[in-house]
């Protein structure tokens, strides 16, 4: 059972828009972490958050936003949306960078 | 790019067999990481092992780690119907930047 809660769980938008995904940890989990999943790929990380400030980045554009709220729940934005963008984004935070994460249950998007 | 590569990337064994899956990375890391997950939804954390371990033990599974190859295996041992699923191996790179690297994953197949 996972302490991590995404939502919406599924999401549907028009390419050129914008979205917000959301996720909310365990209490005590400073350090949040955003991913992107294709199907049949391996997440690939977006950008972490600890204690609300960006500390890690991965490969993919300034559209792809963050912020991290300190009651422990953050979000994903995502502007000028394009069909590449259609996966599963999943969330995971930890109490501490060096242990394991707690993945959320993902939120599927699908750009049209 | 992912710096995460498993091996193989598909696995079918009979119940009650081990599986052994196997990880290589390209960078200097300060853990490593095996995530398990079901049909697409969340990762669920198995194991972590740090840079300066060379085996880990946690129930059924074992991992080791030979930082010199650059490479990590996963065992599980008796393997029950319920091991079906992807895993994959998830390298952590800290210093003033994170990253967590996953690789593109094993889908095991355990055959009643």
């Amino acid at each position: 059972e996972t302490g991590v809660t995404q939502s919406p769980t599924h999401l549907i938008k028009t390419r050129g828009q914008q979205v917000t995904l959301r996720c909310s940890s365990q209490s005590g989990h400073n350090t949040v972490s955003w991913y992107q999943q294709a199907l049949g790929q391996g997440p690939q990380f977006i950008f972490q958050y600890y204690r609300e400030e960006e500390n890690g980045r991965g490969n993919f554009p300034p559209r792809f936003s963050g912020l991290q709220f300190p009651n422990y729940s953050s979000e994903l934005n995502v502007n000028a949306l394009e069909l590449d963008d259609s996966a599963l984004y999943l969330c995971a935070s930890s109490p501490d960078r060096s242990y394991g994460y707690t993945f959320g249950s993902g939120t599927r998007l699908t750009v049209v | 790019s992912q710096q995460g590569e498993e091996d193989p990337q598909a696995l079918s064994i009979q119940e009650g067999e081990n599986a052994t899956m196997n990880c290589s990375y390209k960078t200097s890391i300060n853990n490593l990481q095996w995530y398990r997950q079901n049909s697409g939804r969340g990762l669920v954390h198995l194991i972590l092992i740090r840079s300066n371990e060379r085996e880990k033990h946690s129930g059924r599974l074992r991992v080791t780690l030979d930082t010199s190859k650059k490479s990590s295996s996963l065992l599980i041992t008796a393997s029950r119907a319920a091991d079906t699923a992807s895993y994959f191996c998830a390298t952590f790179q800290g210093n003033r930047d994170d990253k967590i690297i996953f690789g593109k994953g094993t889908r095991l197949h355990i055959l009643p």
